[in-house]
C-alpha cells in the first residue's frame, strides 16, 4: 500500500505564475488535509476535503488559494499569482472517515520557491 | 482558538540516555491528540493517537501518556539512539478534524 503522494516535490514560480501542487492519498483515504509550514514555523492547518466537497478550510488564504479533490485524481492545491511569502513547504495528509482514533498520513511534501 | 505549546524547544542528549517532552494544549473540547516523529527531508511519521485521559501507549522504545483534564501530554524514549534524532510534534484534533500542532522538540541524540 503506497503512502501518500505529493508531487511535484520541489516547485520554483516567479511571481504572479500559478502554482499547482499534488496530493493523492493512499489508497482507500477519502478524506485529505492539507497544511503549510513557512520558514521558521510550525506546520498550519489549511484545508480539509471530502471527495468532491470542502469540509473546512478556515485556515486557507480568502484570495489566490484553492483547493479541490475531484472524484477521480489527486487532489489540487491551487495558488494564482504567487508572491514570495507564499514559498513554504506544503503538505497533505490522509485519513480514512475521520472518528477521533484515525491517523492522519503525511506525504513528502512539495517544497514551493517564489523568486 | 486551540493553541499547543511544546517544550522543550530542542533537546541534546547522548546515546543510552532517557528522555521526555512536554505538550500542552487546552483542555477543553477535547477530541484527540496526535504525536509525530519526523526526520528532515521525510513525512511526518505517526506515532501514537490518544483519546482517553490516562491512556499510555507504547511503541518500542518511546511512550506517552495523556492527561486531558489538565491539558498536557508526555513523550519518553527509553535508551535514546542516534536514530532518535528528529523533530518530535504534538498536535490536537479540532472540531472538523483538522489537526493543530504545536512546533515541535527538537531532539540530537549523540553517539
Amino acid at each position: 500500500n503506497a503512502g501518500v503522494m505529493q508531487n511535484p516535490r520541489h516547485l520554483v514560480r516567479r511571481r504572479g505564475q500559478e502554482a499547482r501542487l499534488r496530493c493523492s492519498p493512499m489508497k482507500g483515504h477519502s478524506h485529505v488535509y492539507w497544511y503549510r509550514q513557512l520558514p521558521e514555523e510550525g506546520l498550519k492547518f489549511m484545508v480539509y476535503l471530502q471527495k468532491e466537497n470542502i469540509i473546512d478550510e478556515s485556515g486557507m488564504p480568502k484570495e489566490r488559494f484553492s483547493a479541490e479533490f475531484p472524484k477521480e485524481g489527486p487532489s489540487i492545491l491551487r495558488i494564482q499569482q504567487v508572491v514570495r511569502g507564499d514559498s513554504a513547504a506544503y503538505f497533505c495528509a490522509s485519513s480514512p472517515p475521520p472518528v477521533e482514533t484515525q491517523t492522519q498520513y503525511f506525504g513528502p511534501g512539495t517544497r514551493l520557491l517564489v523568486l | 482558538i486551540l493553541n499547543v505549546e511544546q517544550s522543550p524547544q530542542s533537546l541534546h542528549v547522548q546515546e543510552g540516555d532517557s528522555t521526555n517532552f512536554t505538550c500542552s494544549f487546552p483542555s477543553s473540547n477535547f477530541y484527540a491528540l496526535h504525536w509525530y516523529r519526523w526526520e528532515t527531508a521525510k513525512s511526518p511519521e505517526a506515532l501514537f493517537v490518544m483519546t482517553l485521559n490516562g491512556d499510555e501507549k507504547k511503541k518500542g522504545r518511546i511512550s506517552a501518556t495523556l492527561n486531558t483534564k489538565e491539558g498536557y501530554s508526555y513523550l519518553y524514549i527509553k535508551g535514546s539512539q542516534p536514530e532518535d534524532s528528529a523533530t518530535y510534534l504534538c498536535a490536537q484534533r479540532g472540531s472538523q478534524g483538522n489537526l493543530i500542532f504545536g512546533k515541535g522538540t527538537k531532539l540530537s541524540v549523540k553517539p
